[in-house]
């Protein structure tokens, strides 16, 4: 099984501040990377695939890059709908996500 | 608009047999590039892929629950059915299906359903 990590697994940021959130894959898995983002009691919601190609209606503050083993989700400008708890899904092989990222008001 | 809803019971008896069934609109699972797949998350935990099916009946299941698990799917009732066989309390989650259209987004779940929770208690 491919093992995606994240890190960090949660921190506290400001409104306005540009955060990054990486995510390491076990073995290369190309651009075949998903990011997702959950809200508390809410199912998760697809932002990045491709590792890179924004979903359609995503704001353009959310951004993914990376390629092989080593992924980011950058928030460029945080907001507070943006507080919430964010996944990688690696799709190379059969599916695996990530332990998960949470992002709490400071 | 696409949607997908899971239904099936919130309540199991360890051993028994857990059957959930995914209802959509807005897509037909006969497109070429579709498919539908399961995912769950425990209290608090992270999320965990089930299974797959996709359009031309391509099944994939999780290697550690495959024993367990089957997938199907009905294409005139624009239904997709997971079972679980002998359910433990670990299994207890929120059951999630979402659409994968690959041709364009690979495996990644494009649009989720609502979840439903499933607790398994004697």
């Amino acid at each position: 099984a491919i093992r995606m990590t994240q890190s960090p697994s949660s921190f506290s940021a400001s409104t306005g501040d540009r955060v990054t959130i990486t995510c390491r894959a076990s073995q290369g898995i190309s651009s075949y990377l998903a990011w997702y983002q959950q809200k508390p009691g809410k199912a998760p919601k697809l932002l990045i695939y491709a590792a890179s190609t924004l979903q359609s209606g995503v704001p353009s503050r959310f951004s993914g890059s990376g390629s092989g083993t080593d992924f980011t989700l950058t928030i460029s400008c945080l907001q507070s709908e943006d507080f919430a708890t964010y996944y990688c899904q690696q799709y190379y092989s059969y599916p695996t996500f990530g332990q998960g990222t949470k992002v709490e008001i400071k | 608009q696409i949607t997908l809803k899971e239904s099936g019971p919130t309540l199991v008896k360890p051993t028994q047999t857990l059957t959930l069934t995914c209802t959509f609109s807005g897509f037909s699972l006969s497109t070429s590039g579709v498919g539908v797949g399961w995912i769950r998350q425990p209290p608090g935990k992270a999320l965990e892929w089930l299974a797959l099916i996709y359009w031309d009946d391509d099944k994939r299941y999780s290697p550690s629950l495959k024993s367990r698990l089957t997938i199907t799917k009905d294409t005139s009732k624009n239904q997709v059915v997971l079972t679980m066989t002998n359910m433990d309390p670990v299994d207890t989650a929120t059951y999630y299906c979402a659409l994968i259209v690959a041709t364009r987004k690979g495996d990644a779940f494009d649009i989720w359903g609502q979840g439903t929770m499933v607790t398994v208690s004697s």
